[in-house]
């Protein structure tokens, strides 16, 4: 079945930092999704991609849809305290399920 | 709006018992999920209705797991009877399907549950 790689599995910088994640499937999605899960709360999104090459902004943070469609980035520029918490990519799978990655983990050093 | 409702937020019960956890989804929503989220598995999806109607039950682990959607405003996960290996955070979801390609879904705070 599909599946979703994602990497780092966790990162810790130093506030003030640039942040870069990625996304990878053996196969083609047609939509990447980024989601952020803070520390107690449940899952929520961040950015739509709809199109290969497609280049979205959310305030400070930038993702990619690949040109392949087999993979998106996700980039947080100048990282502040509240940008802790776990980063999902997520794709539509069958019966408009969603395949989710499994996580990236951003710590920020004090 | 008040967003997508979970109750209880903590749940902290003995093997054996029976648990159910209850979720009111976002008023107008056609579709609710639930998740389980553990640090081994990660983001797991159980089961999913729409319109009130179980469409995939395929990620429920076993019959101990049961679901329910009596109306468009509740639904509840029940498990019977608990087992240590349940413990983990469980998430409900609801999200407006139009035939699109996607949909958002939009997370409740979760249930943790531990089952000593």
């Amino acid at each position: 079945g599909q599946q979703l790689n994602q990497s780092p599995q966790s990162m810790f910088i130093q506030e003030g930092e640039d942040v870069s994640m990625n996304c990878t499937s053996s196969s083609i999605f047609n939509t990447w999704l980024w989601y952020k899960q803070d520390p107690g709360e449940g899952p929520v999104l961040l950015i739509a991609l709809y199109k290969a090459g497609e280049l979205t902004s959310n305030g400070r943070l930038t993702a990619q849809f690949g040109i392949t469609r087999k993979d998106s980035f996700l980039n947080i520029s100048a990282s502040i305290p509240s940008d802790v918490g776990i980063y999902f990519c997520a794709g539509p799978g069958s019966n408009y399920q969603l395949i989710w990655g499994a996580g990236t983990k951003l710590i920020i050093k004090p | 709006d008040a967003g997508v409702i979970q109750s209880p937020r903590h749940e902290v019960t003995e093997m054996g018992q029976e648990v159910t956890l209850r979720c009111k989804p976002i008023s107008g929503h056609n579709s609710l999920f639930w998740y389980r989220q553990t640090m081994m598995r990660g983001l797991e999806l159980l089961i999913y209705f729409n319109n009130n109607v179980p469409i995939d039950d395929s990620g429920m682990p076993e019959d101990r797991f049961s679901a329910k959607m009596p109306n468009a405003s509740f639904s509840t996960l029940k498990i019977q009877p608990s087992e240590p290996r349940d413990s983990a955070v469980y998430f409900c979801a609801s999200s407006l399907l139009t035939g699109d390609l996607y949909n958002e879904q939009f997370f409740g705070p979760g249930t943790r549950l531990t089952v000593l």
